[in-house]
């Protein structure tokens, strides 16, 4: 069965600095990888995706994610966090047994300190 | 958000009451999806649909039921079966394929009084 873990439930980062939100996935063939971000009382933005090709995936307003088979992550990245950044994060993982439908984790609250 | 419609934005229920929450969209997927959240935590699956006049339920879909008329449009009923059914309502579509991105409605918040 595919699944995929956040292993943090937050993440406070100082304005400027770099900031990772961690994803760990288990899957039974080629994962197909996801990130959403949600604003409060907001409905879920895609922020970017990896199916195939470079390990780095580039995506909206300036995150980036690195996938690593070996060690099954694949980790939400911004070399400079901003005040605007802090909402809830969230990974996903196609699950290719059941219909294409995505398995979410438990999100990741992303708090940036000014 | 763009391309999915869920109306209304707020919603409150008294208890034995089903109501309905709207999901609409213009982007020609073939499959819609409807997910619950609850406060601090994850998004469950309730029930999604491939394709017209058919639907499979998801991990949590007792008390709820769907249809599915036509390709735009998704409609959720939360029945009066629903024990706990104060929560955040997400729709979804995407195409039907193992790549396609799924996006998201803007959401219903539905509180029972």
């Amino acid at each position: 069965a595919q699944s995929v873990a956040q292993p943090e439930d937050q993440v406070n980062v100082a304005e400027g600095n770099p900031l990772t939100v961690k994803c760990t996935y288990s899957v039974s063939g080629n994962p197909y990888l996801f990130w959403y971000v949600q604003y409060p009382n907001r409905g879920l933005q895609f922020l970017l995706k990896y199916i195939t090709g470079d390990n780095l995936v580039k995506g909206s307003y300036g995150f980036e994610a690195e996938f690593n088979k070996s060690q099954t992550s694949f980790h939400l990245k911004k070399p400079s966090a901003l005040v605007s950044d802090s909402a809830l994060y969230f990974c996903a993982v196609r699950d290719l047994d059941s219909s294409y439908k995505l398995i979410f984790g438990s999100g990741t609250r992303l708090l940036v300190r000014p | 958000d763009g391309g999915i419609t869920q109306s209304p934005k707020y919603l409150f229920r008294k208890e034995g009451q089903n109501v309905t929450l709207s999901c609409e969209q213009n982007l020609n997927h073939d499959a819609m999806y409807w997910y619950r959240q609850d406060p601090g935590q994850g998004l469950r699956l309730i029930y999604y649909s491939q394709i017209v006049n058919d639907f499979q339920k998801g991990d949590i879909a007792e008390g709820y039921s769907v249809s599915r008329e036509k390709k735009e449009s998704f409609p959720l009923t939360v029945t009066s079966a629903q024990k706990n059914p104060t929560a955040f309502y997400l729709c979804a579509s995407n195409n039907f394929g193992s790549t396609d991105t799924q996006y998201f409605g803007p959401g219903t918040r539905l509180t029972v009084l």
